[in-house]
């Protein structure tokens, strides 16, 4: 099946620890986007990748990194310098020629800071 | 700066009753209009989407959004909404070719069987 997969689902960090999330898809799709989401804040944009080995930031970006060094994978290491880390992260992709469709979302990962 | 505004944080209906979600966009230019549908404990899934043609574009489940252009609007209805209708719905706008989204804070539907 063709799809979006987002592991783990479920990860707890100690504080002062960092820790990468990982996004792999098999849709081909070119660009692929890190959302934190907060309850009563929406989505938010964290990094962004249009091609292999090219990302950029989004408006949260600062506590994060990512790489982009293959088309399928777009892995998120969440730093000790985020200070407030514990969200639920969604990946999505969208296709190059086709914008409009929408994005396609992972089930997404819930982290945890204990 | 462009941004989308959803009116209703929190909505609660009973089932058959009508629902309608506001969404509202602050952007001139041509734009890509979405909605998404989040089931609890699920991931977002599209409901809806327009870019071009009749402004009235027909998702799924019995789900409709109508465009108006003038209003900069992109309302979300259901004539009769049921209980497995409970979600968190989020409008999303794609303004100008940009290759992000811009997203409204969502709207939590409770409908009460």
């Amino acid at each position: 099946d063709g799809g979006i997969t987002q592991s783990p689902k479920y990860l707890f960090r100690k504080e002062g620890q960092n820790v990468t999330l990982s996004c792999e898809q098999n849709l081909n799709h070119d660009a692929m986007y890190w959302y934190r989401q907060d309850p009563g804040q929406g989505l938010r944009l964290i990094y962004y990748s249009q091609i292999v080995n090219d990302f950029q930031k989004g408006d949260i970006a600062e506590g994060y990194s990512v790489s982009r060094e293959k088309k399928e994978s777009f892995p998120l290491t969440v730093t000790s310098a985020q200070k407030n880390p514990t969200a639920f992260y969604l990946c999505a992709t969208l296709p190059r020629d086709s914008p409009n469709y929408g994005y396609t979302f992972g089930s997404g990962t819930r982290l945890t800071v204990v | 700066a462009q941004s989308v505004s959803q009116h209703n944080h929190h909505v609660i209906l009973s089932e058959a009753a009508s629902l309608e979600l506001g969404c509202n966009y602050s952007y001139g230019g041509t734009v890509n209009l979405f909605w998404y549908v989040q089931y609890p404990g699920q991931h977002l899934q599209l409901l809806l989407k327009y870019f071009s043609g009749d402004p009235l574009v027909k998702g799924i489940k019995g789900f409709e959004a109508e465009f108006i252009k003038s209003k900069f609007s992109f309302n979300l209805r259901k004539p009769s909404v049921q209980w497995s209708d409970t979600a968190e719905y989020f409008c999303a706008v794609n303004a100008g070719n940009n290759r992000k989204l811009i997203w409204g804070l969502g709207t939590s539907l409770g409908v009460n069987p």
